[in-house]
């Protein structure tokens, strides 16, 4: 069964740092997106992307963060200079389109120290 | 704006009773509606969707959801809980702009 996968799982990072999180996303989908969850909390929609830009983003997802489908497989989630409130739960998803379920991966766990 | 509300953060039950989960949803359009599941340390798994055909949806491990749009709810029940369904449980509804809205999550117990 095709699935979103995460890379790393776990990432430790000292705060100001850059960090690259990476998602491969099912390959005939066309919709990525990045969401965050703090430990107890909701999980918080930060961006979605289609046709190589940002469709969508949210006030979470500020001049500290970017985006980028670097080679047609893989979509990344770049934080320029990591804050200690950025420790969360990083998941990407994927989807075919409009109103479809989303898929996603197991998370990359984000602590900044 | 699309929203969804999940009553009751945390829900207990027995093993073997009845489990129900309130997710009530705020949509201008005909909404698509889903129910995540999530085990402790693991991403979102999808238990079942709406998507504007039949009005009660069946999911995987025996759950299911009732689309009431007289009552703009979308409950996910099971009839008898298993110690394998203790997790946190998503309600989420999208939109046109192909957005999920996620509500606040209601973390089961089961008790044995």
């Amino acid at each position: 069964e095709p699935e979103v996968t995460q890379t790393p799982s776990h990432q430790v990072t000292q705060m100001g740092q850059e960090v690259i999180l990476r998602c491969v996303p099912i390959s005939n989908h066309l919709y990525f997106y990045w969401y965050r969850q703090i430990l107890g909390q909701k999980v918080e929609f930060l961006v979605s992307f289609y046709n190589n830009e940002i469709s969508e983003k949210s006030e979470i997802f500020d001049d500290q963060f970017s985006v980028e489908r670097p080679d047609g497989s893989n979509f990344t989630l770049k934080i320029r200079s990591t804050k200690l409130e950025d420790s969360a739960m990083y998941f990407c998803a994927s989807n075919e389109g409009p109103n479809t379920e989303a898929f996603f991966g197991q998370g990359t766990r984000l602590t900044v120290v | 704006a699309q929203s969804v509300t999940q009553l009751g953060s945390h829900v207990s039950v027995s093993e073997g009773a009845l489990v129900l989960l309130r997710c009530n949803y705020s949509s201008s359009v005909p909404p698509y509606l889903f129910w995540y599941v999530q085990y402790p340390n693991q991403g979102l798994q999808l238990l079942l969707k709406y998507t504007s055909a039949a009005t009660l949806v069946k999911g995987i491990n025996g759950f299911e959801a009732e689309f009431k749009k007289s009552e703009t709810s979308f409950h996910l029940t099971k009839p008898s809980a298993h110690m394998s369904d203790a997790a946190e449980y998503f309600c989420a509804v999208t939109d046109a702009s192909n957005q999920f809205y996620f509500g606040t999550g209601t973390s089961l117990t089961v008790i044995p």
